[in-house]
């Protein structure tokens, strides 16, 4: 069984452009989860989806971030007119149900975005 | 959100049990245990959790205190794959609020050959 995908693994980006975070979860798991890793930091939830839908943006900034899980294709995590302090590592975790006591979460191997 | 508190590193020789201890003294009765570890360059792993009893798997053991204020986290033959950053988190069960997991800084351990 694949894992969960994350593409691309390295991203480089100037300021202002754009990146989008692709995020394949498990075969058969529809919940979506990205976290964000800044350089010396912990982990920080960012979104949760299901399929089509944004069910906790709580952990988003609210400006140039935005994540979306279409019913079919990966998970996209996109950063608009990227600033030096977007660069860090995102990783998308996949779960197979809600049952948020005790469902595991499976992570990918993350996306590490530089912006020069 | 219920809190834990772990120490920030800790040091194992190899093919030694390691103890991870986590102090969680205001879960309530529907919050699950989980631990997650981080290795270097590399994306969360899901490692165990539990709710009140015991637990065992393939990589560790859970125990859990009677009175859920606190549990261990229990590698019992550590190797050099075993260093990494160790998280305990706990998980509201039930309430969409339990859906993330929130990291704390975790405990770093580190495995001498």
């Amino acid at each position: 069984n694949a894992g969960v995908m994350q593409n691309p693994r390295h991203l480089v980006r100037r300021r202002g452009q754009e990146a989008r975070l692709r995020c394949s979860p498990m075969k058969g798991h529809s919940h979506v989860y990205w976290y964000r890793q800044l350089p010396e930091e912990g982990l920080k939830f960012m979104v949760y989806l299901q399929k089509e839908n944004i069910i906790d943006e709580s952990g988003m900034p609210k400006e140039r971030f935005s994540a979306e899980f279409p019913k079919e294709g990966p998970s996209i995590l996109r950063i608009q007119q990227v600033v030096r302090g977007d660069s860090a590592a995102y990783f998308c975790a996949s779960s197979p149900r809600w049952d948020s006591g005790s469902n595991t979460q499976y992570f990918g191997p993350g996306t590490r975005l530089t912006v020069l | 959100d219920a809190k834990t508190t772990q120490p920030n590193s800790m040091e194992s020789n190899e093919e030694e049990p390691v103890h991870l201890p986590c102090n969680h003294s205001t879960i309530s009765g529907t919050d699950y245990i989980h631990w997650y570890r981080q290795l270097p360059s590399q994306g969360p792993e899901y490692v165990i959790h539990g709710l009140t009893s015991n637990v065992n798997n393939r990589m560790a053991s859970l125990a859990i205190a009677e009175d859920r204020k606190s549990s261990t986290l229990i590698l019992h033959r550590a190797t050099l794959r075993d260093a990494a950053v160790y998280y305990c988190i706990l998980r509201e069960s039930g309430k969409s609020s339990g859906d993330k997991l929130t990291f704390g800084t975790g405990t770093r351990l580190a495995v001498r050959p």
